[in-house]
């Protein structure tokens, strides 16, 4: 079943942060999240495995709160290059991976 | 290490033909995956294998099948084509045991006149 993702597009003018939320009716084993820029193929961004891990990358991170089937990125001090739609994939136990709808994210000058 | 290739990159097709795309995986991945994403639009599933076996399926009709052969690498077909079929075919490999990251190769884009 796919994850639900929200917001479906924010608009951030550089500097701001945001929020984007992901979650799942199913328990899950792992999370990854992915950026796609227009006309390119997917990038992975990271992935969380445990409950209530918290990654980060230069001033993007991410947590994961296995309890309640939710994982969270956040954009920090937006930058023009953090364009693009970010998808949430979940993966259950049984190795079923799914991704959610994605999120546009356009940051403007 | 070379990453998931995939071939053609483009292609032009006629309503009612068929298609073959092929994927190479990362070396040592063993699951390959399957995506249509049309314009504006998310990531349709169409199908993943593990060490040549369909090991899950998408909502996807009939015409859409695929394979995996014994070196990993993955083909995918579309037989009578439509308009509608008209996207970006995306195709993933991780190593396949849970927890792996999926790395998406460039893709095949499609176009069916």
């Amino acid at each position: 079943q796919q994850p639900v993702q929200s917001p479906q597009a924010v608009i951030l003018r550089e500097g701001e942060d945001a929020v984007i939320n992901c979650s799942s009716s199913k328990a899950l084993y792992s999370v990854h999240w992915y950026r796609q820029k227009h006309g390119e193929a997917p990038v992975f961004l990271m992935i969380l495995l445990k409950g209530g891990e918290q990654k980060g990358h230069d001033k993007i991170s991410a947590s994961f709160n296995e309890k309640k089937q939710q994982s969270s990125l956040y954009l920090t001090a937006s930058q023009l290059s953090y364009s693009g739609t970010y998808f949430c994939g979940t993966e259950d136990r049984g190795q079923n991976f799914v991704f959610g709808p994605g999120t546009r994210l356009s940051v403007l000058p | 290490k070379a990453g998931v290739t995939q071939t053609p990159r483009y292609l032009i097709k006629t309503r009612g033909q068929q298609v073959t795309l092929s994927c190479s995986p990362i070396s040592g991945h063993r699951s390959v995956s399957w995506y249509q994403q049309t314009p504006g639009q998310g990531l349709q599933f169409l199908f993943e294998y593990f060490s040549e076996t369909q090991r899950n399926k998408g909502n996807f009709p009939g015409r859409f099948s695929g394979r995996q052969f014994s070196n990993s690498r993955s083909e995918m077909n579309v037989s009578t084509l439509e308009l509608g079929d008209s996207a970006l075919y995306l195709c993933a490999s991780r190593v396949g045991d849970s927890g792996n990251t999926i790395y998406f190769g460039e893709g095949s884009w499609l176009t069916v006149v």
